[in-house]
């Protein structure tokens, strides 16, 4: 079974753009969260679709935004890029989030640079 | 994770035996995951613990006592691949309010 993917693994964008990160989920898992990784915070969790409905969702301006397609593959968009953005965004994939199941498959990351 | 803590840095010789310690605080507690990452790559799930007590994986374990808010997690001969970063994660919350907040990660050195 092929595992999460992340395209694109690097991006180096400049402030006040904006980026859209992809991820396709393990086949048949139904469940994606969206995680921002930094050496200062650790792994920040940003928002999980189940369904293609948000479950929920972290501390984060509203600059970033998600969405999950009926497929399971999800997107997520970070509009007016700052310096402070520049992180390893991971993506991952759990058949139900809830239980055992809620074992969660990470992706190999987008590495984002703001400059 | 401001509400949970682990070690920063841990180091241990090849062969030998480590305890990786995690404390919590967190509001409905709903389950403790831990996590190895290696440099440049992506977590890897390693255990679940949800009820008190031990969970044994091979070379690794995992303990959790609820009422103390506590985990370790306890890696056995220990080879130079056990390098890495060992997070630990804690699901809280319930229904759609449900989330997993994380600690900072242990980084792990192990020395021949």
């Amino acid at each position: 079974k092929a595992g999460v993917t992340q395209t694109p693994r690097y991006l180096i964008k400049t402030r006040g753009q904006q980026v859209t990160l992809s991820c396709s989920p393990i086949s048949g898992h139904r469940s994606v969260s969206w995680y921002q990784q930094t050496p200062g915070q650790g792994l920040q969790f940003l928002f999980e679709y189940f369904s293609e409905t948000q479950r929920n969702k972290g501390n984060f301006p509203g600059r970033f935004s998600g969405r999950q397609f009926s497929n399971s593959r999800s997107e997520m968009n970070v509009s007016t890029l700052e310096l402070g953005d520049s992180a390893l965004y991971l993506c991952a994939s759990s058949p139900a989030p809830r239980g055992r199941n809620y074992e969660q498959y990470f992706g190999p990351g987008t590495r984002l640079t703001v400059t | 994770g401001q509400n949970i803590d682990q070690p920063t840095e841990m180091t241990a010789t090849e062969g030998a035996i480590v305890q990786i310690n995690c404390t919590y605080q967190t509001s409905g507690f709903n389950g403790l995951f831990w996590y190895q990452q290696h440099a440049g790559e992506a977590p890897t799930f390693l255990s679940y613990n949800v009820l008190d007590g031990l969970e044994e994986k091979g070379r690794f374990s995992s303990f959790l006592s609820r009422s103390k808010g506590y985990s370790y997690l306890l890696l056995k001969e220990l080879q130079m691949k056990d390098s890495a970063s060992y997070l630990c994660a804690v699901r809280e919350g319930a229904g759609n309010n449900r989330k997993l907040i994380w600690g900072l990660g242990t980084s792990l050195a192990v020395n021949p």
